[in-house]
Formats: structure tokens, C-alpha cells, sequence
């Protein structure tokens, strides 16, 4: 089965400090996506990033960088310098190959709010 | 790019009336899109999957009848509330995704339904 674990339920921290949400996830394939997803309070998700299962390289975005490990099956996002403009859910997702379509569903985790505070 | 507009943003209706919520891509053909529901700090429940020109594909426990979607192109895929419900009140999300990236969903930025 697959799940998608985002254990923090809210994180709250004051601006410029480094935060790191983390993902666990759970799938019985071995091809497999994960993503990331902002919702800032206007509702939009926004998308962060995609990983692919056989690309455990970490990726560095500006402030943003992600930490993929299969060994732990994590794939835990951290914030550095945090501004008041991060604050939003977060969502970690999972999506599997779909062998008869054209992609697989997203699983979401429950998602973690992130606070950040002048 | 990869944008996708979701129409109305917020809608006050009366219970027993039909509300229509529209999810267009702007500036992509949209392969496949999804439909969601977000409960009030609670992550997203995948309701259906469309595919343009062929019958939408109901996740378990969402109501057909009650949700009818329509993928009439590939840019537009539409979901009516029937005869809603108080208990139909919540956030609904449209996704999309295109034939480059097939697996990366663009949504919309919602549509919140307040049933009266």
C-alpha cells in the first residue's frame, strides 16, 4: 500500500532560521515519483519539485533544498533563511507508475504548516 | 507556464440547487485532470480522474450522480455539485497534467462551495 507520512502538523519559526519538513513515504514499487507542494493561504498549490526513484541526488533551489534518501524512504525539504512568505501547508506527495495509464495518482501526505514569524 | 484557471473561486448556493465548477489549462493541452476535496486542515481526496473525451473515473465512495464530471477538451474539464448538501460545503481543487510531464499536476487555486 502506499502512504505518505508528514509527522509534523505544524512548525513554527522565526524568520531566517532554517527549517526542515519531513516526508516519509511508503510503496511497494520500485519506479515511483515524489513531489512537493506549496499552498499559501489564497488555496493554489504550487508546485516544488519531482523526484524520480533512481535519482537519489539532493537538489538545491535558491533557499530550498531537498534530501532524498530510499535507504529511509525520506524525502525531507528544508527551508533556509526562512521569510514570512514561506509560511504555508506544505504537502509531500507520492505517485507511482500506472502500468495501464497514462501516470499514477498522487498520494498526499497530511501536510505540514509552516509558520514563520517576523 | 503550465497554468490552470478554476472558476468560480467561491460560491454561495441554496440546498437542492446544482453549482458548476470550471477548470481550464491556459497554456497546455491537459491529458488528464483530477478533482479534489480539501477539508479544512486536512490534505487533498483524490474524488475523480478525467481523461478527455471518455467517462470520468470515481475514487471509492464518491458519488457519480452527485458529482458529474464532464472532459469535454483538452483544456477544459468541469464539476457539478447536484442537488448540494450543507455537508457538500468544502474546498474543491482541479488538477491538470501534460503530455510533456505526465505526472506533474498544475492546479487550480480552488474553488471554495458554502451550501446554505
Amino acid at each position: 500500500a502506499q502512504k505518505v507520512t508528514q509527522a509534523q502538523t505544524e512548525i513554527s519559526v522565526v524568520e531566517k532560521e532554517d527549517v526542515t519538513l519531513d516526508c516519509v513515504y511508503e510503496t511497494r514499487d520500485t519506479t515511483y515519483y515524489l513531489f512537493w507542494y506549496k499552498q499559501p493561504p489564497s488555496g493554489e498549490l504550487v508546485f516544488l519539485i519531482r523526484r524520480n526513484s533512481f535519482d537519489e541526488q539532493n537538489e538545491i533551489s535558491g533557499r530550498y533544498s531537498w534530501n532524498f534518501q530510499k535507504s529511509t524512504s525520506s524525502f525531507n525539504f528544508t527551508i533556509t533563511a526562512s521569510q514570512v512568505v514561506d509560511s504555508a501547508v506544505y504537502f509531500c506527495a507520492l505517485s507511482e507508475r500506472n502500468y495501464g495509464g497514462s501516470q499514477g495518482n498522487l498520494i498526499f501526505g497530511k501536510g505540514t504548516k509552516l509558520s514563520v514569524k517576523p | 507556464g503550465a497554468v490552470v484557471s478554476q472558476h468560480p473561486s467561491w460560491v454561495i448556493c441554496k440546498s437542492g440547487t446544482s453549482v458548476k465548477i470550471e477548470c481550464r489549462s491556459l497554456d497546455f493541452q491537459a491529458t488528464t485532470m483530477f478533482w479534489y476535496r480539501q477539508f479544512p486542515k486536512q490534505s487533498l481526496m483524490l474524488m475523480a480522474t478525467s481523461n478527455e473525451g471518455s467517462k470520468a473515473t470515481y475514487e471509492q465512495g464518491v458519488e457519480k450522480d452527485k458529482f458529474l464530471i464532464n472532459h469535454a477538451s483538452l483544456t477544459l474539464s468541469t464539476l457539478t455539485v447536484t442537488s448540494a448538501h450543507p455537508e457538500d460545503s468544502s474546498f474543491y481543487i482541479c488538477s491538470a497534467t501534460q503530455a510533456v510531464a505526465k505526472n506533474i499536476q498544475y492546479f487550480g487555486a480552488g474553488t471554495r462551495l458554502s451550501v446554505l
